[in-house]
């Protein structure tokens, strides 16, 4: 069952901070987390693997709760060039690369 | 080093053709996706092989067949072109020490 992304959308300025979430009914094993500009290929951002660590790279951090199936996106600061669609892909013990993805945040920061 | 290559990028076809699309990476990676991306759903995944000879179904496997008998290429079939099969589709690869996924520029595939 594909997981649910919220929110679908959402629009920032410049340097504004933005939490995009990701819930699943399924138990997960992992959560990836890619970004998709349009028009182009989904580029990889982090994996968040059960029991692991809680994962960031400069500005962006996520989190993975594995008790609420749950998984949040963290974008501080929000630059021109985070625009896009992020999409959440989930992976089962056994299966953590052969992911079910939610439908997508569409992210749009404007200067 | 290309990464990841799909061919062709674009292609029409009438309801009842077929065609094959071709997926090519150079990074040596044991395991490919084939996706299929559709507005408002996501990436769907329709086969996938963890190694040279070997291929599994995905999530949406009905009406395509895949192959692989190189380790660097994956080909996805369609036997008989639906217009539900209008998409775009993504080809993706991961290293085995990995889970970074490496995802071709796309196919935008319309069946008429």
């Amino acid at each position: 069952q594909q997981p649910v992304q919220s929110p679908q959308a959402v629009i920032l300025r410049e340097g504004e901070d933005a939490v995009i979430n990701c819930s699943s009914s399924k138990a997960l094993y992992s959560v990836h987390w890619y970004r998709q500009k349009h028009g182009e290929a989904p580029v990889f951002l982090m994996i968040l693997l059960k029991g692991g660590e809680q994962k960031g790279h400069e500005k962006i951090s996520a989190s993975f709760n594995e008790k609420k199936q749950q998984s949040s996106l963290y974008l501080t600061a929000s630059q021109l060039s985070y625009s896009g669609t992020y999409f959440c892909g989930t992976g089962a013990s056994g299966s953590a690369r052969q992911l079910t993805f939610g439908s997508g945040t569409q992210l749009t920061v404007l200067p | 080093n290309a990464g990841v290559t799909q061919t062709p990028k674009f292609r029409v076809l009438k309801t009842g053709q077929s065609m094959t699309l071709l997926c090519a990476q150079d990074m040596n990676h044991e395991y490919m996706y084939w996706y299929r991306q559709d507005p408002g759903m996501g990436l769907r995944l329709i086969h996938y092989s963890v190694g040279e000879g070997t291929t599994a179904k995905g999530e949406v496997p009905d009406g395509y067949n895949v192959s692989r008998l190189k380790k660097q290429n994956f080909l996805l079939g369609l036997e008989s072109a639906a217009p539900s099969q209008t998409s775009v589709y993504f080809c993706a690869s991961t290293h085995r020490g990995s889970y970074e996924a490496f995802f071709g520029q796309g196919t935008r595939l319309t069946v008429v």
